[in-house]
């Protein structure tokens, strides 16, 4: 057990309604990721940050923002839901994100927007 | 780019059958580390294994073993003697030296029938 949460751990919602994911961890890493996955896609990732207020995109972060106003909590947002944001999201932490470092997985999201 | 092929999509075996999933990998960095990650039915994602791309040594771990080949960018994992509890989605990954993002395959669902 890294010490990840992610909130909710499902949720279903309708197009166009805004949604916010969550995940918190107790182990003070500095590194934190989003990565959704999809069948015949694996891991993307979409968004990361490298300490409080700093954050950079992944390779998928069209529709989605983030922010980290503190250590411990790292969210992911959609402003305006899509059916193509259906997915399963994971949150990611690591201590410095660098080299050989592996990385700690929450639990994961369902997400199903209709 | 640092990219990641794991070109077996599904592999279904006989319990007790070896069983290898190959891992491709693509990077301009010298130095880079490679992993494999396990997300049984229940969703987490487990830790198998890191690599470094100074070490070509395989590597044998109970019934897993690793085989690192940088002369054909490959490092495959192959399940001796495979047991149901063996049946998920196994995920290939790459990180480079200074880069601070995991790049994973699209990943490869292994069904181990009784």
């Amino acid at each position: 057990d890294a010490g990840i949460t992610q909130s909710p751990r499902h949720k279903v919602t309708e197009t166009g309604t805004p949604v916010t994911l969550r995940c918190h961890q107790t182990e003070n890493h500095r590194y934190m990721y989003w990565y959704r996955q999809d069948p015949g896609h694996g891991l993307r990732l979409i968004h990361y940050s490298y300490g409080v207020k700093d954050t950079d995109k992944g390779e998928v972060s069209d529709g989605y923002s983030v922010s980290r106003s503190k250590t411990e909590d790292f969210l992911l947002t959609l402003e305006s839901a899509t059916s193509s944001q259906t997915s399963v999201y994971f949150c990611a932490i690591s201590l410095t994100g660098l080299g050989g470092e592996k990385l700690f997985f929450g639990s994961g999201t369902q997400l199903s927007v209709l | 780019a640092q990219k990641v092929t794991q070109a077996q999509t599904e592999i279904s075996v006989v319990e007790k059958e070896d069983v290898t999933l190959d891992c491709v990998y693509e990077t301009r960095d010298t130095t880079y580390y490679l992993f494999w990650y396990k997300q049984p039915p229940s969703g987490e994602l487990v830790f198998l294994i890191r690599r470094n791309s100074f070490d070509e040594q395989n590597e044998i771990s109970g019934r897993y073993s690793w085989n690192f080949q940088k002369s054909t960018s490959s490092f495959n994992f192959t399940i001796t003697a495979s047991q149901v509890v063996d049946s998920a989605v196994y995920f290939c990954a790459l990180r480079g030296e200074y880069g601070n993002k995991l790049v994973f395959g699209a990943g490869t669902i292994l069904r181990v029938k009784s």
